[in-house]
């Protein structure tokens, strides 16, 4: 999920395939991480988010897995279907004032039927 | 119903208009924050809100400013438009306590 500029990368994967989407973190600090699903002309979904105190969480069909020693967070989505084709969005958080979360640049998911 | 719903969807303007974004949310959360997106970008925060008396700035808040009328309600006006404000914004609320955010359909705005 690392910035290109304008060119957003991507990942094609074949229905019913699990899919794998990566995102480097910026901040060793960070404590609170998230994923969002975002469909052309929609606002950013909610799709499951980990605290630094955990490595692996699991929600339906989706896994999030943090490496804190790499900076590593990745999304897992288990049986991919046409439907989940979006952008998706890593974002984390380390600042617990404002609580206010900073955004990856994107990972485009194309599932082909 | 929408929890956050944002006024207009789309909006055109020119270069030097003020322009108001408004954000209403059913929650009741405390905390709503202003984002923006350019193409193939994550979004970035403008300002944020904790209460109707609580204001804060974010990374990218000069040329624009904000007002929280209500728990419910927060505007993000355009003073001055220029065309490097084309982008798409999000409106977000979020739970006192909790961190993750919810976020509004967006408004795409464009200066000419």
């Amino acid at each position: 999920g690392e910035s290109v500029g304008l060119h957003l990368p991507t990942l094609s994967v074949q229905e019913g395939d699990n899919s794998i989407i990566n995102c480097a973190y910026s901040n060793s600090a960070s404590d609170y991480f998230i994923w969002y699903k975002q469909e052309s002309g929609k606002g950013p979904q909610f799709i499951i988010d980990i605290r630094s105190n955990m490595d692996k969480r699991q929600g339906q069909r989706v896994t999030v897995l943090l490496n804190k020693t790499v900076k590593h967070l990745s999304l897992q989505i288990a049986a991919t279907q046409p439907g989940d084709s979006a952008v998706y969005f890593c974002a984390e958080s380390w600042d617990t004032g404002r609580r206010a979360l900073t955004f990856g640049s994107g990972t485009r998911l194309q599932v082909q039927p | 119903d929408a929890d956050v719903t944002q006024t207009p969807r789309n909006r055109i303007t020119k270069t030097g208009k003020r322009i108001m974004l408004e954000c209403s949310q059913t929650k009741g959360h405390d905390r709503m924050y202003w984002y923006r997106q350019d193409p193939g970008l994550g979004l970035r925060l403008i300002y944020y809100s904790f209460d109707v008396k609580d204001i804060n700035k974010g990374e990218i808040s000069d040329g624009y400013s904000v007002s929280r009328q209500a728990q419910a309600k927060f505007s993000l006006s355009l003073e001055s438009a220029i065309p490097n404000q084309t982008a798409l914004y999000f409106c977000a609320i979020a739970e006192g306590g909790r961190d993750e955010q919810f976020f509004g359909p967006g408004t795409r705005l464009t200066v000419l």
